[in-house]
């Protein structure tokens, strides 16, 4: 089946740095990627949509100045928090679309950010 | 807006015992309904689905059954092994959401031998 790649699987950062998480199809192209967000005992949360070569479209609510996304390839797509402040800690996922049907959404196996 | 509730957990059981994760959804269109498995180390996996009232989706033992008149998605499996150990994700879709994915916070199960 198809494979989502994301690195780190976690990090611990000091507050004001910046992480960058990345998100790979293996061995798919994806033109759609999204970006999820999960804080403890709450829902996942989406919180970008990304297609390659264009802008992300954000959520309501979250900050696009703050959570940069880039989708430079049909194969990957980044995440960057910046200037990170521990209330940022979070699990972060992502997911990539192969085709239009539901069913083809395949996810990352998460990045579990720790901001000191 | 749509939204997934579903268990908190987390769930511990024995090995062979019954499992019921219950999921219920709010919803203004009619969506399509998920389970997802997250195995450790892994990425969310699809485990079944249900597209219309009263569809049942079923994969791997598991069942789930899509009941518009209690608005649920209860999953199900009559015998649990160690290797189920994982954590569940209930998720709906809808075309009038622009088939955005909501999920609920997901249950964490354990099965002891």
């Amino acid at each position: 089946g198809a494979v989502v790649s994301q690195h780190p699987s976690w990090v611990i950062c000091k507050s004001g740095t910046s992480v960058k998480i990345e998100c790979r199809s293996l061995d798919f192209q994806a033109t759609t990627m999204f970006w999820y967000r999960q804080f403890p005992k709450q829902s996942l949360m989406l919180m970008a949509t990304s297609n390659e070569g264009s802008k992300a479209t954000y959520e309501q609510g979250v900050e696009k100045d703050k959570f940069l996304i880039n989708h430079a390839s049909l194969t990957l797509s980044t995440l960057t928090v910046t200037s990170a402040h521990p209330e940022d800690s979070s699990f972060y996922i992502c997911s990539a679309r192969t085709g239009t049907g539901l069913e083809k959404l395949f996810f990352g196996s998460g990045t579990q950010l720790s901001v000191l | 807006g749509d939204s997934v509730t579903q268990m908190e957990g987390p769930v511990t059981l024995s090995e062979e015992a019954f499992l019921t994760i219950n999921c219920t959804y709010t919803a203004t269109g009619y969506p399509s309904l998920f389970w997802y498995v997250q195995y450790p180390g892994e990425g969310l996996q699809l485990l079944l689905k249900a597209t219309k009232a009263d569809d049942k989706g079923s994969n791997k033992g598991f069942e789930a059954t899509y009941r518009k008149e209690t608005t649920s998605f209860h999953l199900e499996k009559g015998s649990v092994q160690v290797s189920d150990s994982a954590v569940y994700f209930c998720a709906l879709s809808d075309i009038f959401n622009n088939n955005d994915m909501r999920f609920g916070a997901g249950t964490r199960l354990t099965v002891k031998p």
